[in-house]
């Protein structure tokens, strides 16, 4: 089955700096690619997605990245901010003909960013 | 328009009970997703239900049961609770694609 590895565990920035959380994903087959944010307490929020016909997607101070022959993507936060302090998660998912996979995700990175 | 909501919000069980966690989906939505997630970890598929039925299923015994009604809300049932079951229990809701919508969650103790 899927497997999908995330690093790092943590991660401490700047305000100001830049952010990469970088994830590998065992299936080939898997074709959807979300990445969450996690408050405590909360649930986890979906913050930006990528399919497998795109290779990099963009909004505002978040970026991702898919590089499906490596099977690697990774998210990028610029101009981090103390509220972007959170749990992320990547996951991976696949389409079982027409009907909706289930989500497999990494294990998190804790970003902390700094004042 | 409301999110996924979920209920109860945090629930205290004893071994060998049996616990109900209920969601209701995202307006429009018509698949419900149930995820575990302990402490410190990612969360794990238990199963999803579409049309009233159970769809898939992750690796998880059968002490763990669901149910979807005719409106989309769907319930979580855990029978024979053990202290390993104590986790977030979240539900996802989803309409026709990929993009799955989390709820708070259900935080679940077991004593």
């Amino acid at each position: 089955g899927e497997n999908v590895e995330q690093h790092p565990s943590t991660l401490s920035v700047q305000e100001g700096d830049s952010a990469v959380i970088k994830c590998t994903y065992s299936d080939s087959a898997s074709n959807y690619f979300p990445w969450y944010k996690q408050e405590l307490g909360k649930g986890p929020q979906l913050i930006i997605d990528i399919r497998s016909n795109v290779g990099e997607k963009k909004d505002q101070r978040i970026a991702v990245t898919l590089n499906k022959t490596a099977k690697h993507f990774s998210l990028h936060i610029t101009e981090t901010q103390p509220e972007d302090s959170a749990v992320y998660f990547c996951a991976a998912l696949k389409n079982y003909g027409g009907s909706q996979g289930n989500l497999i995700f990494g294990k998190g990175t804790k970003l902390s960013v700094k004042p | 328009d409301a999110g996924v909501t979920q209920s109860p919000t945090h629930l205290i069980k004893t071994r060998g009970q049996q616990v109900t966690l209920r969601c209701s989906p995202k307006s429009g939505h018509d698949t419900v997703s149930w995820y575990q997630q302990a402490l410190g970890q990612g969360p794990q598929f238990i199963f999803q239900y579409y049309e009233e039925e159970e769809r898939q299923r992750g690796n998880f015994p059968d002490r763990f049961s669901g149910h979807q009604f005719p409106n989309y809300s769907s319930e979580l049932n855990v029978n024979a609770l053990l202290l390993g079951d104590s986790a977030l229990y979240l539900c996802a809701s989803s309409f026709r694609d990929n993009e799955q919508f989390f709820g708070p969650g259900t935080r679940l103790t077991v004593l």
